[in-house]
């Protein structure tokens, strides 16, 4: 089946402008991940939804960031005012059910360039 | 705060050697997960390792999680040109927190052919 999909793959921004990054998971899968990494680190938690609801937005570095998932699939995250430090590979997972030390399954990410 | 340690943060093998990566917790897992990740692609998903000691293999990967459920390591017997890429640990805090995974930095693995 279709894996995890993410779109734009690239998106090159000016400082200060507004983006919207889109994740489609696997279809079934309750539980979604948005994390930013940067290069040469390991994955960093933004945002984790158990269905539509936010269950931890603890990641998530200032009011600049939000995400939604209105329909309990497809995510969006949004950068508001852009700022160079915000450039990383935005990448989102989805799991079956959100359970514990469940398989992340991952998308192949949305390179963010704000220049 | 909680935070995962990770090393070496980077090794380059001649093919054949073996490879080793450690991973250390400052607070006790619930689960850790490790994945790899190839030069420009995404993380994927190797192994879950939960009960303290355990020790899981895949091929010519051993994974094992320690007694106190703060470190684990992932060991790689005669390494291939296949196995270059960034190997990642990402331990689970907690009952009801472990969805949110805590990362490493990764291990980067060169192997000479």
């Amino acid at each position: 089946g279709a894996g995890v999909s993410q779109t734009p793959s690239n998106k090159v921004t000016e400082k200060g402008k507004y983006v919207e990054l889109r994740c489609d998971p696997i279809s079934g899968h309750t539980a979604l991940y948005w994390y930013r990494q940067s290069l040469g680190q390991g994955p960093e938690f933004l945002i984790y939804f158990q269905g539509t609801g936010a269950a931890d937005d603890s990641g998530l570095p200032n009011d600049r960031f939000f995400a939604v998932r209105p329909e309990g699939s497809v995510s969006t995250l949004k950068i508001q005012r852009t700022e160079r430090g915000d450039s990383a590979v935005y990448l989102c997972a989805s799991s079956f059910s959100g359970g514990a030390g469940e398989t992340q399954y991952f998308g192949p990410g949305t390179r963010l360039l704000v220049l | 705060g909680q935070q995962v340690m990770q090393i070496p943060q980077y090794q380059h093998v001649q093919e054949g050697e073996d490879f080793t990566t450690y991973c250390n917790s400052s607070t006790t897992l619930s689960n850790i997960q490790w994945y790899k990740q190839r030069p420009g692609g995404h993380p994927v998903f190797l192994i879950q390792l939960v009960k303290s000691g355990e020790v899981k293999k895949q091929k010519r990967l051993t994974f094992q999680f320690g007694e106190a459920k703060k470190n684990s390591s992932l060991h790689i017997t005669a390494t291939q040109t296949t196995d270059v890429g960034t190997y990642f640990c990402a331990g689970g805090m907690g009952a009801g927190n472990n969805r949110k995974l805590i990362w490493g930095l990764g291990t980067s693995l060169a192997v000479n052919p």
